[in-house]
């Protein structure tokens, strides 16, 4: 099964509102890093925060780690339409180099 | 700065057949790592390079197979083609551990 694991697996909200979407993990990670994806394209990375942070801030996007929970949660503040689109989290374990993502979180921001 | 680039971008091949796909990574960055995405599995990780040697594998059987070129470029290779192959594939490249992975737009293989 997946490393990191989305919830929920889909969110519908009104622009303007907040979104948040959470993130669990299994085994102990260097960094954990959130993604957004458009329908069928790439990735886009937001935010990388390392194990022996808390919390960062980019915008209106903020990230919390729970490393004792194995937790990440994604803060989507005045959502806009534009923010439509699915989230992932992704691991990085502590042996180098690859990513584990999960499922992700399908975010519908309606106008 | 350019982007990581993937080539091409949409594919259609037959059963049974081979396919090369190809990942620029971004200028300077040595880590390049793939990834299948499907309605079903989600993103799985591939492979991953970096100076040319493969340092980790995801759990994918040898029809999948990928290299790294000295100038950081790197081609995945599919043997064999299944219809349960037809999938997006992504390209991500990065400095290395702990740093920021950029991804290309991917390539979208559909095999009939």
């Amino acid at each position: 099964s997946q490393q990191g694991e989305e919830d929920p697996q889909a969110l519908s909200i009104q622009e303007g509102e907040n979104a948040t979407m959470n993130c669990s993990y299994k085994t102990s990670i260097n960094n954990l890093q959130w993604y957004r994806q458009n329908s069928g394209r790439g990735l886009v990375h937001l935010i990388l925060i390392r194990s022996n942070e808390r919390e960062k801030h980019s915008g209106r996007l903020r990230v919390t780690l729970d490393t004792s929970k194995k937790s990440s949660s994604l803060l989507i503040t005045a959502s806009r339409a534009a923010d439509t689109a699915s989230y992932f989290c992704a691991t990085d374990g502590r042996s180098a180099g690859k990513s584990t993502f999960g499922d992700g979180t399908t975010l519908t921001v309606k106008p | 700065k350019a982007g990581v680039t993937q080539t091409p971008r949409y594919l259609i091949k037959t059963r049974g057949q081979q396919v090369t796909l190809s990942c620029s990574p971004i200028s300077g960055h040595r880590s390049v790592s793939w990834y299948q995405q499907t309605p079903g599995q989600g993103l799985q990780f591939l492979f991953e390079y970096f100076s040319e040697t493969q340092r980790n594998k995801g759990n994918f059987p040898g029809r999948f197979s990928g290299r790294q070129f000295s100038n950081s470029r790197s081609e995945m290779n599919v043997s064999t083609l299944e219809l349960g192959d037809s999938a997006l594939y992504l390209c991500a490249s990065s400095l290395g551990d702990g740093y920021q992975a950029f991804f290309g737009q991917g390539t979208r293989l559909t095999v009939v």
